[in-house]
């Protein structure tokens, strides 16, 4: 158990809808990241926030948006779904600077049909 | 876009060290060696990371060479429960985002 939950598991949702992912970082991690894995693809960087600051920006679509609540936890909003927005979406945290390591939670699968 | 070069796959005897390459020649002084694995669809699993020294810690040991423009990472004794794709990361000098490639699938062979 990495320490870092992410709700739901499952989601299965229509073309052209809008839906919300969460996730709960470590204790005390103030850093959290966003990562997308479409099937058999790599790990894409979506987005990280820092104490609530949006801290560094991938290929995140602007369909796709993302906050950090004072509690620490983050969502990620995902609209006008397409059907090529099926994928794994996977949450990590870890302590501020570059000698601290990620934890990942077990990620969100996201089915649009 | 990743800052690594790694097999695509590898295979390896279960029980032997399985001893994985990655090439990083732009890494920069500051900048740590990181290396995760996931097994089928879960969640990247951290293995281990480093500066300059080797590492080792109940997973694994981090070979870094004194120039760091390569590494290898060794399972001392794999298991069938290591088939998994591992990935080598340098990280940025900000501390910044972990940039993933396509890794090295590794096949743990009884």
């Amino acid at each position: 158990d990495s320490g870092v939950t992410q709700t739901p598991k499952h989601l299965i949702t229509a073309t052209g809808q809008r839906v919300t992912l969460r996730c709960s970082p470590r204790s005390g991690d103030l850093s959290v990241y966003w990562y997308q894995q479409s099937l058999d693809q790599g790990l894409q960087f979506l987005i990280q926030y820092y104490n609530g600051e949006e801290r560094a920006k991938g290929n995140i679509l602007e369909r796709f948006s993302a906050q950090q609540f004072p509690d620490l936890h983050s969502e990620l909003n995902l609209s006008s779904l397409e059907l090529g927005d099926s994928a794994l979406y996977f949450c990590a945290s870890s302590a501020l600077g570059w000698n601290t390591e990620a934890f990942f939670g077990q990620g969100t699968r996201l089915t649009v049909v | 876009d990743a800052k690594t070069t790694q097999p695509t796959s590898m295979d390896c005897a279960e029980g032997r060290a399985a001893n994985l390459p990655c090439n990083h020649s732009t890494i920069s002084g500051n900048e740590y060696v990181y290396w995760y694995r996931q097994i089928h669809s879960q969640g990247p699993q951290y293995i281990i990371h480093g500066l300059k020294n080797n590492e080792t810690n109940e997973m694994a040991s981090l070979i870094i060479t004194e120039d760091r423009k390569s590494s290898t990472l060794i399972l001392p004794h794999a298991t069938l429960r290591d088939t998994a794709v591992y990935y080598c990361i340098v990280r940025d000098n900000y501390g910044q985002n972990f940039v993933f490639g396509p890794g090295t699938r590794l096949s743990v062979l009884p």
